[in-house]
């Protein structure tokens, strides 16, 4: 059975700073990972999709990177601001059926 | 492009009332997911649906929950008899078919309490 580990569960950073979000992985045998951003009372806004045969992928001042055999994956945030703050999640898509499994989430503060 | 839709937004029954949700997902997307959010935890996939077929629902709490996509668009999903522990957000997502390409779209979500 797959599970999703994000650490931390929380992340206060001053503005500014590059920081970097965790996600981990038990079983290698997945489509794709997405990350998400949600922000309180709302619905989950894609940010970025790796395909397993990709090492990263790059979005304004978001990088992702894969690691299928190491089962990890890391989002980087350049120059974090205040609206960067929400809780981030990552999903795996597995190979068997395409079931998606989520992490818990990194609940990020950017403080002015 | 509209997004996926939802409704209600919000919801108060009391246990052991009856609920239905609605999703319509993107146009043209074959692939529909149901998830259950829970606060403070990442979403569980409850049920996926490939055009108007069932893909998965291992998680998905047979006896009180059920779900159908008739014509291979839109989506209900019904929770008979509540249960406090079912207050939650769901979910709704699309994507436009399943394997490596298949980025998943959210709708704003259902938030359910119970009471």
């Amino acid at each position: 059975k797959q599970e999703v580990t994000q650490i931390p569960a929380a992340l206060s950073v001053p503005e500014g700073e590059n920081l970097v979000l965790n996600c981990s992985f038990t079983d290698s045998a997945i489509y794709n990972l997405q990350w998400f951003r949600q922000d309180p009372g709302k619905g989950l806004t894609s940010l970025l999709l790796i395909q397993s045969s990709q090492r990263e992928q790059t979005s304004g001042r978001l990088n992702a990177s894969l690691d299928k055999s190491s089962g990890r994956s890391t989002l980087y945030i350049a120059a974090s601001q205040p609206g960067d703050s929400a809780t981030y999640l990552c999903a795996v898509v597995d190979t068997n059926a395409g079931k998606s499994t989520f992490g818990d989430g990194t609940t990020l503060t950017v403080k002015p | 492009e509209a997004g996926v839709a939802q409704s209600p937004r919000y919801k108060i029954i009391e246990k052991r009332q009856s609920v239905a949700f609605w999703c319509n997902p993107i146009s043209g997307h074959a692939t529909l997911y149901w998830y259950q959010q829970i606060l403070g935890q990442g979403p569980k996939l409850l049920i996926q649906f490939q055009n108007n077929g069932v893909v998965d629902d291992s998680q998905l709490p047979k006896d009180r929950f059920s779900a159908e996509r008739l014509k291979g668009v839109d989506s209900t999903l019904k929770i008979q008899p509540a249960k406090l522990e079912d207050s939650a957000v769901y979910l709704c997502a699309s994507s436009f078919d399943r394997g490596p390409f298949n980025e998943q779209f959210f709708g704003p979500g259902t938030r359910l309490t119970v009471l």
